[in-house]
């Protein structure tokens, strides 16, 4: 079965500092999608990052960046320059093998990032 | 206007009611479902429905009831629950062309059983 592990429930960066997010991952499918969603307090999940299992290089979304370590199982997130508008829950995601025309996520317990001036 | 917007944004309810969660996609995404997270658990996918027709039930209580009448809208009614069932409700929609298979989500409905 697929899962997602982030081992740390908290951590805390100082402003302007660069931070990473673990995160691992357990799946037998060769073919798999790997997010990470940001959640500030009113709830609403954002994305923020995709990586595809056949991409080659990391991805990178403006400040956001995916270290993605497919032998390790691995797809840890960094932000770097982190801002206080960064402070919210983090979770990482993996998609199922697509079906009926559906993108079905799991996730992982998340990580709550605080930033700090 | 917002991609996901989801009805009411809070909820009390008692055991014996009967109340319904909505939300409606303005991004023309074809596919729709319902999680529910609850404190420090991860995201339970609950529902899912592609065109309108559901294809995924994952061990859903029966006392929560979904509805998807076109592919803009969708319900989560919900009767005689439990108070383990407070949680935010969160909905989301994706569109299966072109796209990394990301989820679009609303702002959740938190849901308080008394």
């Amino acid at each position: 079965a697929q899962k997602i592990t982030q081992t740390q429930p908290g951590m805390f960066v100082q402003e302007k500092e660069a931070v990473t997010l673990d995160c691992t991952y357990d799946t037998s499918d060769q073919s798999y999608g790997l997010f990470w969603y940001k959640q500030p307090s009113s709830g609403e999940m954002i994305f923020l990052i995709y990586q595809g299992s056949y991409d080659e290089q990391n991805a990178t979304e403006g400040r956001y960046s995916l270290n993605f370590q497919k032998a390790r199982k691995s797809a840890n997130l960094v932000i770097s320059a982190s801002q206080l508008g960064d402070s919210a829950m983090y979770f990482c995601a993996m998609r199922e093998p697509r079906s009926y025309n559906t993108d079905k996520l799991i996730f992982g317990t998340g990580t709550r990032l605080q930033v700090f001036p | 206007e917002t991609g996901v917007t989801q009805t009411p944004r809070h909820l009390v309810m008692g055991m014996t009611n009967k109340k319904s969660l909505k939300c409606e996609q303005h991004l023309g995404h074809n596919a729709m479902y319902w999680y529910k997270q609850s404190a420090k658990k991860p995201l339970e996918l609950m529902f899912v429905y592609s065109l309108e027709e559901r294809v995924e039930n994952n061990s859903v209580p029966s006392r929560f009831s979904p509805e998807c009448p076109n592919s803009s809208h969708l319900f989560l009614h919900l009767h005689t629950l439990q108070p383990e069932d407070s949680a935010l409700y969160l909905c989301a929609s994706s569109r299966r062309q072109g796209s990394a298979g990301e989820l679009f989500f609303g702002e959740g409905s938190r849901l308080t059983v008394l």
